[in-house]
């Protein structure tokens, strides 16, 4: 089955440690996205990419990284620089045939920062 | 700026009863709308979206949308709430200028046997 594949599911991690968050996708999806989940505050988009070796910082890149060097991929690196790390990680991809923002979803990465 | 407000944080309804979640964008060109909907601890799923044309949209699991122009807003209903129903729900907006999907902050229901 196609879809988008997050890991790990839940990480802890210590204060000063950075840490990466996985997202593989299937979908054959040109855009892939991540989105940041805090209670009450939506989701908020962290870095994105429409196509392999390029990417733009969201509303939110401060404290975070990625890089595309393979259409199926893109990890988030969330750095030591972030204030507040702790959060809900929500991977997206987009073909963009369904309809300019209709987005596909992986099953999100919880962090927490000890 | 490009914006998606729902009004409401948290409602609750009987299990049964008809639902109607509000959700208003910024004025302007008009975006493309969607609403999607996330059960805890999960990914979102997309439930209907609209691009043009018929003003009234339907989606899954017996979701229905109706665009409002003059009002700016996108509102979400159901007949018949299910219990399965409980959730997060979603209102996004995608502005060709800009060319990103804007969140609401969600509006979470819950559902009374």
């Amino acid at each position: 089955d196609g879809g988008i594949t997050q890991s790990p599911k839940y990480l802890f991690r210590k204060e000063g440690q950075n840490v990466t968050l996985s997202c593989e996708q299937n979908l054959n999806h040109d855009a892939m996205y991540w989105y940041r989940q805090d209670p009450g505050q939506g989701l908020r988009l962290i870095y994105y990419s429409q196509i392999v070796n390029d990417f733009q910082k969201g509303d939110i890149a401060e404290g975070y990284s990625v890089s595309r060097e393979k259409k199926e991929s893109f990890p988030l690196t969330v750095t030591s620089a972030q204030k507040n790390p702790t959060a809900f990680y929500l991977c997206a991809s987009s073909s963009g045939t369904g309809g300019p923002g209709e987005l596909f979803f992986g099953e999100g990465s919880r962090l927490t920062v000890l | 700026a490009q914006s998606v407000t729902q009004p409401d944080i948290h409602i609750t309804v009987s299990e049964g009863a008809s639902l109607e979640l509000r959700c208003n964008y910024s004025y302007g060109a008009t975006p493309y709308l969607f609403w999607y909907v996330q059960s805890p601890g999960q990914g979102l799923q997309l439930l209907l979206k609209y691009f043009s044309g018929d003003t009234l949209v339907q989606g899954i699991k017996g979701f229905e949308a109706e665009f409002k122009r003059s009002q700016s807003s996108f509102n979400l209903r159901k007949p018949s709430v299910h219990w399965s129903d409980a959730a997060e729900y979603f209102c996004a907006a995608f502005y060709n200028q800009g060319g990103k999907l804007i969140f609401g902050q969600g509006t979470e229901l819950s559902v009374k046997p």
